[in-house]
């Protein structure tokens, strides 16, 4: 079985401040691993990817991630947060190979203050 | 990415009666997939829509209840059968392209049973 972790329900962050969101996961094998965002009112959106290769990935906005196998960690971050980033941040998993489908985290949300 | 839309985008609906939503994709996809999401809560997927033959249904999901239909590779319905209040939820169409792994999101569709 796959599972995510989000350990925050809530990130709070200053605007122009670094913002970090947490997650980990658990794949029996290699993992992909997903952030979406969702504003208010509004669908899921994709914001980037791990398949393979090198551990930081960016994404839209300005986000990136790191993968870190170790510690089965896929972290979302930010240099600069700006207001317009809060919203509820999902982290999502599924194993590489063969069928499977997408675990999402049980979401996280960003408040970033003016 | 894939432009999805889903009608209706919300809708009340009274206990006992069925309603049917349906996502559109802008082109061929390989896989559809429709989500759950309830009052603040993460997103739960529902099953997967096979073309051509019944859908794959997660455990906790059965046809009678949420019987799907993908007649070809743009288009599905998902139909929320004799609803209760506990089925008011976000209902999310979701498709996978192709290779790339990324899987996008519909708008969603609001459900409200009374």
């Amino acid at each position: 079985a796959q599972s995510v972790a989000q350990p925050e329900d809530q990130v709070n962050v200053a605007e122009g401040n670094p913002l970090t969101v947490k997650c980990t996961y658990s794949v029996s094998g290699n993992p992909y691993l997903f952030w979406y965002v969702q504003y208010p009112n509004r669908g899921l959106q994709f914001l980037l990817k791990y398949i393979t290769g090198d551990n930081l990935v960016k994404g839209s906005y300005g986000f990136e991630a790191e993968f870190n196998k170790s510690q089965t960690s896929f972290h979302l971050k930010k240099p600069s947060a700006l207001v317009s980033d809060s919203a509820l941040y999902f982290c999502a998993v599924r194993v590489a190979s063969g069928y499977s489908t997408l675990t999402f985290g049980k979401g996280t949300m960003l408040l970033v203050s003016p | 990415s894939a432009v999805i839309s889903q009608k209706p985008s919300r809708d009340i609906c009274q206990r006992g009666t069925s309603l049917t939503i349906q996502c559109q994709v802008d082109s061929q996809v390989t896989m559809m997939f429709w989500y759950r999401q309830q009052p603040g809560q993460s997103l739960t997927l529902i099953a997967t829509a096979n073309q051509g033959s019944e859908a794959t249904y997660e455990s906790g999901f059965v046809i009678d209840k949420f019987p799907i239909s993908r007649p070809n590779l743009t288009f599905s319905t998902l139909t929320v059968s004799n609803m209760s209040p506990e089925d008011s939820s976000i209902y999310l169409c979701s498709v996978v392209r192709d290779s790339s792994y990324e899987q996008y999101f519909g708008p969603g569709t609001r459900l409200t049973v009374t």
